[in-house]
């Protein structure tokens, strides 16, 4: 397995872009993860989906961002409009059950 | 949540020494996961323990799972300069078993 597969690796943007980060997750995983990472305040859980249905998305940081899972092989993260704030690290994670694996990251500069 | 607090914060060593790390919460856990994560990449699955007192060796590392399952410490034995990032424990919530929870990290500098 290509293990979680995230793109763009990189995306500089404007800001008041709309900025979508797209995740694959490991097959056969059900449930996904998106987090932030920065300097200031290390990994956050943004949301997590379970068999494709949001379960949590109180660390979503406002209604600028939206995430969604239209199948089991797909997730993704939009932000509208972007802001310089949002500028960070963003990973897609999978999980089967008591473990879980992180894509690479996408790192965001919103300019 | 269930908090977990990871000491020390960062650490200079030099090539060849033995280092130790540890995890402590609040609350108990069912499974400590230990990660490492280089710098530009993703944090990487280097153990996982799933049972309270469980000793498990990755090469060079090895993790125990606490008897009180609120702790749990990662030991890298003669570090080498590729043993540079930062160490993430984590585990998954009592609670709904899907959410995550993760420590604040610790950054190792191995000094050649």
């Amino acid at each position: 397995d290509a293990g979680v597969i995230q793109s763009p690796r990189h995306e500089v943007t404007e800001m008041g872009q709309e900025v979508t980060l797209r995740c694959k997750p490991i097959s056969g995983h059900n449930s996904l993860f998106w987090y932030r990472q920065t300097m200031m305040r290390g990994l956050e859980l943004l949301i997590y989906f379970n068999n494709n249905v949001p379960i949590d998305d109180s660390g979503m940081p406002e209604d600028r961002f939206s995430a969604k899972m239209p199948n089991a092989s797909f997730s993704t993260l939009k932000i509208q409009p972007s802001e310089p704030r949002d500028s960070a690290v963003y990973f897609c994670a999978s999980s089967p059950t008591s473990e879980q694996f992180f894509g690479p990251g996408t790192r965001l500069t919103v300019l | 949540g269930q908090q977990l607090n990871q000491s020390p914060q960062s650490m200079f060593i030099q090539e060849g020494e033995d280092v130790s790390m540890n995890c402590t919460s609040s609350s108990i856990f069912n499974t400590w996961l230990w990660y490492k994560q280089d710098p530009g990449e993703g944090p990487v699955l280097l153990i996982a323990l799933y049972k309270a007192g469980e000793l498990t060796s990755n090469g060079r590392l090895t993790a125990q799972f606490g008897i009180t399952r609120k702790d749990s410490f990662l030991n890298i034995s003669a570090s080498i300069p590729s043993d540079v990032g930062i160490y993430f424990c984590a585990g998954p919530s009592m609670r709904t078993g899907n959410q995550f929870y993760f420590g604040t990290g610790t950054s190792l500098t191995v000094i050649p």
